[in-house]
């Protein structure tokens, strides 16, 4: 039982360059997420999708898109790569209890550090 | 929004004293505050949480503290092992669901032997 797994683990662009960050999870949850960490700034929101099908914008969403592809996977695309961009990815799932006042833990993958040269 | 202020930054403690860490929030309508360790290289992992209907909630050698009227909440951890280091983020949301969770900037705790 992975958890969730995210590739790669590292990675190098120059500036315009695109990429896609991958994740998959193993726990069947319904909800994913995608979060950027920078020094000094905690867990960014960038995108998230509540199910199998939707996706949604968070807190810091521009300059990236994002796939559902199955209830599994999530992606998370960078088209164009700029500096700004430099930091590490998270990508996390959970359970929703719809309605309820339960929360569902995030549960992380270890990952994906990238820097846009 | 939520706004989330953490401190401090950073925390060093010898082997066996207690370490605390301190959130404020914004908005008097969040219910619940979870708390996420992340050790190195690792992504963050949720230690406790607690909700608006309760003031206090341990676990072992962890217990989290909740004061409405203030709007602040914190985190303490008793007989600190070398293991504790770690980055620790409070997080607080209004709603059931954790695309509205706001997560504080981080305290890098460093327990020293």
């Amino acid at each position: 039982n992975a958890g969730v797994t995210q590739t790669p683990k590292f990675q190098v662009l120059k500036t315009g360059q695109s990429m896609t960050l991958q994740c998959a999870q193993d726990m069947n949850h319904n909800s994913m997420y995608w979060y950027r960490q920078d020094p000094g700034m905690g867990l960014r929101l960038i995108y998230y999708s509540a199910s199998e099908g939707t996706t949604d914008k968070g807190e810091v969403p521009n300059g990236y898109n994002v796939s559902r592809l199955n209830k599994r996977e999530f992606s998370l695309r960078l088209e164009s790569a700029a500096p700004s961009q430099t930091s590490v990815y998270f990508c996390a799932s959970s359970e929703i209890v719809w309605g309820g006042s339960y929360n569902s833990p995030l549960h992380f993958g270890n990952g994906t550090r990238l820097t846009v040269t | 929004g939520e706004n989330v202020e953490q401190h401090p930054s950073t925390l060093s403690v010898q082997e066996g004293d207690s370490a605390v860490i301190k959130c404020t929030y914004s908005d008097s309508a969040s219910n619940y505050f979870p708390w996420y360790k992340q050790e190195l290289g690792k992504g963050p992992q949720l230690i406790i949480d607690i909700r608006s209907n309760v003031g206090e909630k341990k676990d072992q050698r962890i217990a989290v503290t909740l004061n409405k009227t203030a709007k602040h909440f914190s985190l303490h951890i008793t007989e600190t092992q070398p293991e504790d280091s770690a980055v620790y983020f409070c997080a607080a949301s209004w709603t059931g669901t954790a695309s509205k969770l706001t997560f504080g900037t981080g305290t890098r705790l460093q327990v020293t032997l």
